[in-house]
């Protein structure tokens, strides 16, 4: 079964600077999607970035971006000029065909004025 | 549009009661996913209802846990005989269509908390 690893179970950063997020998957598939998932006190999950494994190029979104190495099985989510309102759990998650979406444990990221 | 929307907020019972869950998704959407999210770990998938198709229920953790969706809209998940370890968040999802390609638009959860 395919499994999600999130190896920093808290982050914290300083506002206005950059913070990378790690996560690494375990799959045999070759055509699958990686996804970056927020999820503030709301409890609402919010897609941050999703990256389609067959595109070699990196997702952008803004301030967000994904350094994803197929081979190594890393997707990794850069956040850039970090901000108050990006304090929140971060989810990884894995996806492929039909099948539900696997999610890792998440990463607690604090953001220090 | 209005999103995915859960009730109740949070439900409070004591072991052994039986409680109903509800989830409505995004109009026009028709697949639909139902997750649990216990303390300090990631989403556990549960059931996933895809138009007409029979539900995947391989993610249902016991004959206690089952649920419905009804004219392919709201769905009830509910839990029978609730024990301790019940208590969690359960979040919704919809997307437009099947596919891991698709976005799946979540709602704020239910957080059960079972005495």
């Amino acid at each position: 079964a395919q499994t999600v690893t999130q190896s920093q179970p808290e982050m914290s950063v300083q506002e206005a600077e950059t913070v990378t997020l790690s996560c690494t998957y375990d799959t045999s598939e070759s055509d699958y999607y990686l996804f970056w998932y927020k999820q503030p006190p709301s409890r609402q999950m919010i897609l941050v970035i999703r990256q389609e494994a067959y595109k070699q190029q990196n997702a952008t979104e803004n301030r967000f971006s994904v350094n994803f190495q197929k081979a190594a099985k890393s997707f990794s989510l850069k956040i850039s000029d970090s901000q108050l309102g990006d304090a929140a759990m971060y989810f990884c998650a894995y996806g492929e065909g039909n099948t539900p979406l696997v999610f890792g444990k998440g990463t607690r990221l604090s953001v220090i004025a | 549009g209005a999103g995915v929307s859960q009730s109740p907020s949070n439900k409070v019972t004591e072991k052994g009661k039986d409680v109903e869950l509800r989830c409505d998704p995004i109009s026009g959407h028709t697949a639909l996913y139902w997750y649990r999210q216990s303390l300090g770990q990631g989403l556990e998938f549960l059931i996933y209802f895809q138009g007409n198709s029979a539900p995947d229920k391989s993610g249902l953790p016991s004959d206690r846990f089952s649920a419905e969706r009804t004219g392919g809209s709201v769905s009830t998940l509910t839990i029978q005989r609730t024990q301790q370890e019940d208590s969690a968040v359960y979040l919704c999802a919809s997307s437009p269509r099947e596919g891991v390609q698709e976005t799946q638009y979540f709602g704020p959860g239910t957080r059960l908390l079972v005495l």
